[in-house]
C-alpha cells in the first residue's frame, strides 16, 4: 500500500519568504508527527496530531512555525519569515492510534533557505 | 526529559555481531524504547521496540536491562547494506526524544 509521501521534496528559498511543506500519512492513521533534521544530526521532535484532538506544539522551536492537520490527514507544516538556520529535512511519520506504535515516515523535505 | 545518548559512530566488518547501546537515564514509567535505521536521503525505518528484557526479531534482537535506563540494540552477522545511521527513540503518549544516531559502517 501507498506510505508516507510529502512534497515537495526539495524547496529553495529566500531568507523572509514563507513556506509551506505537505505531508499525507498513510490512510489509516490517526496519528502524524513531524520532525526536524539539520544536516548531519539527529531528529529533532517538532509536533504531533492524533485524531481530532488539539495538537502537542510543545516542540515548535519559535512562533514563526506552525502546523494544522485538515480532516484528520493531510498535514501542512507553515514556516513564516524563514531564515538560514531553518534549513533541514523535515520529516513527516503517521502512525495508527497508539503513539507508541511503529511510526512511518516519508522521505522528508529539504529546505534551503538562501 | 528522557534525554537519549548513543555513540557517534562505531565500524564493524561483515558477519560480526553488532551491538548499539543508548542511553536513556530519565526515562519514565509509560515510556517505551524503539530503534530506527536510517539510510541517506531517506526516512528512517522501524528495527524493533521494547519496553523491558528481551525482544526479538527477524533482524534484530533488543537488550533492556532492569532499571531500563539503557537499551542495546543487536545486529547479528551484519552485511554491508547494513552500513547506516541507527537511532533510538524514547517515546511516551505525547513526547518523542530520538537520539542523535550511531552510524555503522561495515566493512569487507
Amino acid at each position: 500500500g501507498a506510505g508516507v509521501s510529502q512534497s515537495p521534496s526539495n524547496k529553495v528559498t529566500e531568507k523572509g519568504k514563507d513556506v509551506e511543506l505537505r505531508c499525507d500519512p498513510i490512510s489509516g492513521h490517526t496519528a502524524l508527527y513531524w520532525y526536524r533534521q539539520s544536516l548531519g544530526q539527529g531528529l529533532e521532535f517538532l509536533i504531533y496530531f492524533q485524531g481530532n484532538s488539539a495538537p502537542d506544539k510543545s516542540g515548535l522551536p519559535s512562533d514563526r512555525f506552525s502546523a494544522e492537520r485538515t480532516g484528520g490527514s493531510v498535514s501542512t507544516l507553515t514556516i513564516q519569515r524563514t531564515q538560514q538556520e531553518d534549513s533541514a529535512v523535515y520529516l513527516c511519520a503517521s502512525s495508527s492510534a497508539d503513539p507508541r506504535e511503529t511510526q512511518y515516515f516519508g522521505p522528508g523535505t529539504r529546505l534551503l533557505v538562501l | 526529559l528522557a534525554k537519549t545518548t548513543q555513540p557517534i559512530s562505531m565500524d564493524s566488518y561483515e558477519g560480526q555481531e553488532v551491538n548499539i547501546t543508548c542511553s536513556h537515564n530519565n526515562i519514565a514509567t509509560n515510556d517505551y524504547i524503539t530503534w530506527y535505521q536510517q539510510f541517506p536521503s531517506q526516512g528512517p525505518r522501524f528495527i524493533i521496540q521494547g519496553y523491558k528484557t528481551k525482544v526479538t526479531n527477524e533482524v534484530a534482537s533488543l537488550f533492556i536491562p532492569a532499571d531500563r535506563k539503557s537499551s542495546t540494540l543487536s545486529l547479528p552477522r551484519v552485511s554491508l547494506s547494513d552500513t547506516a545511521v541507527y537511532y533510538c527513540l524514547v517515546s511516551n503518549f505525547n513526547k518523542f526524544y530520538f537520539g542523535s544516531g550511531t552510524k555503522l559502517n561495515v566493512k569487507p
